[in-house]
């Protein structure tokens, strides 16, 4: 399973744009990229989940470079509800996905 | 409600004693998995089922902890002789993989386990 970096805090105010990236040297041909955003005491809830170029849904935009060795997450216009934790996780159609520590992210007025 | 639905939601036993959660995934998914949480970590696989096939095990899931799937439906969880060490949220998915696009595994709210 290809191992994934990530920042391990981030801090925005209301309104801005958060990107958060995460880095995927060894991710394998068959390999999606999926981000998860977990509240305290919740289970992790899917947000995006891409194989390359961008994808976007109501939620977020997921950016992934020809390459795909990295891929940014863009939460548009956060609010405080945003402050959670954000996993970066990749594997294929029909692997387990192994948790990394993930990106705390911290929305303040 | 259509997602996973774990129960119990919390349990607090006393070291020693066993402990059994549940887990009903989602109606069409035929893969199952548990992991477990502690505070400040990411969630740690523990093991998957396919149907009512167990396929892994992680090392993480002692002798101590066994898991059912008996009809391919819900899903059992247990720990017996319970120690402080077990104390964790323990997260149930399931997915549907293999549908032409990445494995996306959709979690529950979770059972937390305090052992005193």
């Amino acid at each position: 399973l290809a191992k994934t970096t990530q920042p391990v805090s981030m801090d925005s105010y209301e309104g801005q744009e958060v990107n958060i990236t995460c880095s995927h040297n060894n991710i394998a041909t068959n390999d999606y990229i999926t981000w998860y955003q977990q509240f305290p005491s919740q289970g992790p809830r899917f947000i995006i989940q891409g194989y390359k170029t961008k994808v976007t849904n109501e939620v977020a935009s997921l950016f992934i470079p020809a390459d795909r060795k990295s891929s940014t997450l863009s939460l548009p216009r956060v609010s405080l509800s945003d402050t959670a934790v954000y996993y970066c996780l990749v594997g294929d159609s029909w692997g387990k996905l192994q948790f990394g520590a993930g990106t705390q992210v911290v929305v303040t007025p | 409600d259509t997602g996973v639905s774990q129960d119990p939601r919390h349990k607090i036993t006393k070291r020693g004693q066993n402990v059994t959660f549940r887990c009903d995934p989602i109606s069409e998914h035929n893969r199952l998995y548990w992991y477990r949480q502690t505070l400040g970590q990411g969630p740690e696989f523990l093991t998957y089922f396919q149907n009512e096939a167990q396929l892994e095990k992680s090392r993480l899931l002692s002798n101590r902890f066994s898991a059912e799937r008996p009809k391919g439906s819900f899903s059992t969880l247990e720990i017996q002789r319970t120690e402080q060490g077990d104390s964790a949220m323990y997260l149930c998915a399931s997915s549907q993989p293999g549908t032409g696009a990445g494995n996306t595994i959709y979690f529950g709210e979770g059972s937390w386990l305090t052992v005193v």
